[in-house]
């Protein structure tokens, strides 16, 4: 039969206004985290990450937080734009090639 | 950057036959690639890691004789979906890990493909 379809998480902002997108993540023995952001009709696309032995990475108007005590990742995008719209992804790997993907967040940027 | 593609980027098929999608890495070797379904508002499911050399692992789920996985070279991996039915049809994404230095490695994703089975 087919599947469910189960909706993602939205969060709508404004644009020039700084947005955060949450992750939980379910292995505690996990040590590599990556954020991407996939467009409609494409495939992900790597934004930033982070190891186990850092709470937190910069990038070009991006942040990462990582908290290993309650397993969360955060994602804060500076000054969002319209070009930022998309279905935003937290992965964690684990094991050696064992890799798995947060439900994901549709962020959606307001003129 | 590095960069990864996939063929065909849309596939239609009729239900009962078999299609097989590429995914290669153009422009450095991938000891692993990953393979993903996505359907429509729906987050990436991995559904395989596929090793050069070596058999893939199936997540659990995946059915090893329908999703038919060939890792025949470090810079190919093939997905054959065999008999499909249209509740196969769905985006199927690719992904290959380079080696970053260190002990961790980086992820290059393909453009997925896009199945449609009738």
């Amino acid at each position: 039969g087919e599947s469910v379809g189960l909706h993602l998480p939205t969060l709508s902002v404004q644009e020039g206004d700084n947005s955060i997108i949450n992750c939980a993540y379910s292995n505690s023995a996990s040590d590599y985290f990556i954020w991407y952001k996939q467009e409609s009709g494409k495939g992900p696309q790597f934004i930033i990450d982070i190891r186990s032995n850092m709470d937190k990475r910069q990038g070009q108007r991006v942040t990462v937080l990582l908290n290993k005590t309650v397993k969360h990742l955060s994602l804060q995008i500076a000054a969002t734009q319209p070009g930022d719209s998309a279905v935003y992804f937290c992965a964690e790997l684990g094991a050696e090639f064992d890799m798995r993907f947060g439900a994901g967040t549709r962020l959606t940027v307001k003129p | 950057g590095a960069v990864v593609s996939q063929h065909p980027s849309w596939v239609i098929c009729k239900s009962g036959t078999s299609v097989k999608i590429e995914c290669r890495s153009l422009d450095f070797q991938a000891t692993t690639m990953f393979w993903y379904r996505q359907f429509p508002k729906q987050s990436l499911m991995l559904m395989a890691t596929s090793n050069e050399g070596s058999k893939a692992t199936y997540e659990q789920g995946v059915e090893k004789d329908k999703f038919l996985i060939n890792h025949a070279s470090l810079t190919l991996s093939t997905l054959t979906v065999t008999s499909a039915h249209p509740e196969d049809s769905s985006f199927y994404i690719c992904s290959a890990d380079r080696l970053a230095g260190g002990s961790y490695n980086e992820q290059f994703f393909g453009p997925g493909t896009r199945l449609t089975v009738l």
